[in-house]
This record gives C-alpha cells, structure tokens and sequence, in this order.
C-alpha cells in the first residue's frame, strides 16, 4: 500500500533553517506530482508548494516563497522542502501529500516543526 | 491568496442531511472545476472525500457529495452518522497555478 513518510522536523530557533524530507513507497514516485502543506497548531490547513513528477514545475505559496525550496529525487523516491530564514509562524505540522486531490491523492502522518527561542 | 470561505462550525443529527459551502471567487473556485474536499478526524491526516468538484474516491461513502454553483462550493453529507464528525477542508486550483484551501468546518453529530 502507500505509504508516505516524513521526517526532518524539529525544534529550531527563529531564522534558523531545517530541511524536511519525505519518502516514498507503493507508488511509482515519478508518476506523481508532490506538495508540502502544513498544519498550524489549532489551526487549518495551509498549502504551501507543488513539484511535477519530473520536477520540472514547481510553484509555491506567497507565504514562502523565497524562503523555501521543493525538491525530489525520483531515483530515492523522495520529497524534501528545504526551509530558511523561519519564523514562529512557520510551527506546524508539515504533511506530503502526493497528487494532492485527485483521485490518487495521499497523506503521511506528517512532522511538527516548532521555531521558537 | 486569500483563503476560501467556510462556515466555522456546522450541526445535525443523526440521520439527518447537512451542507457545508465554500466560497470563493471566479479566479479559484468559479473559474475551474478543481475543488476538492478534505475530512479531518482530530490528530489524524486528512483524507480526500471529494475531488473535481463531485467525484468520489474508491472506498468513500456516498453519502458524501458534491457540488458548484458559480463561485460556491459545497459538500453535502446525508444520513449523518457519529463518525462523520470531524473538520472538514475545501481547496481549490487557483489561477495563481497555487492551490487555497477554505478556512474549515467543524461538523458536530449531536
């Protein structure tokens, strides 16, 4: 069956950086577009960026956009969102998603990310 | 990117229907048929309900549906049942070529 795993979170001090990976199985990795989307403690979800299944295409929210970088190795069947300059309004809980809502669509357990001092 | 409009909380009764509606605008929601929806049960991931506005992923119930109406979305779940008590997400394809989500409803079976 799928599985997504997601792993790389932590506890990190504002402006610090951290780079979440995410891996792949029961899938064909390089058929599947990926995205990054969080979870704010209490709060809903939050989209934050899409990469092709080539990784040719790669768009991102306004929120991060210049502070953090989607990638993928296809050959490791693995995601990663690299994530500079964070802030305390970055806490969440990270989730990869594959081909996010179409019918091939699903979620990891997800990993928190807590930035604070 | 402002987010898509849901109301916070929604109720009914087992067995009864109810209709959660999301809204946007003709740049999201109106402008493509690529809305989906999310169920949430509390400190679990969500999961697909519905995708492309009313299809249904193998394994969903179909007491789950939906629909659009101009800029409007919305997810109607008939034949309440306990379980489907949980936060529920709508997102939309945007023309930005990013995805928004609505803020969330939290359904309460009473």
């Amino acid at each position: 069956q799928v599985q997504l795993v997601e792993s790389g979170g932590g506890l990190v001090k504002p402006g610090g950086s951290l780079r979440l990976s995410c891996a792949a199985s029961g899938i064909r990795f390089s058929d599947h577009y990926m995205s990054w989307i969080r979870q704010a403690p209490g709060k809903g979800l939050e989209w934050l960026s899409y990469i092709s299944g080539g990784g040719t295409t790669i768009y991102y929210a306004d929120s991060v956009k210049g502070r953090f970088t989607v990638s993928r190795d296809n050959a490791k069947n693995s995601l990663y969102l690299q994530m500079n300059s964070l802030r305390a309004e970055d806490t969440a809980v990270y989730y990869c998603v594959s081909s996010f809502s179409s019918i091939n669509d699903y979620w990891g357990q997800g990993t928190l990310v807590t930035v604070s001092s | 990117q402002s987010a898509l409009t849901q109301p916070a909380s929604v109720s009914g009764s087992p067995g009864q229907s109810i209709t959660i509606s999301c809204t946007g605008t003709s740049s999201d929601v109106g402008g493509y048929n690529y809305v989906s929806w999310h169920q949430q049960h509390p400190g679990k991931a969500p999961r697909l309900i519905i995708y492309d506005v009313f299809y249904r992923p193998s394994g969903v119930s179909n007491r789950f549906s939906g629909s659009k109406s101009g800029n409007t979305a919305s997810l109607t779940i008939s034949g309440l049942q306990a379980e489907d008590e949980a936060d529920y997400y709508c997102n939309s394809y945007a023309s930005t070529s990013t995805r928004i989500f609505g803020g969330g409803t939290k359904l309460t079976v009473l």
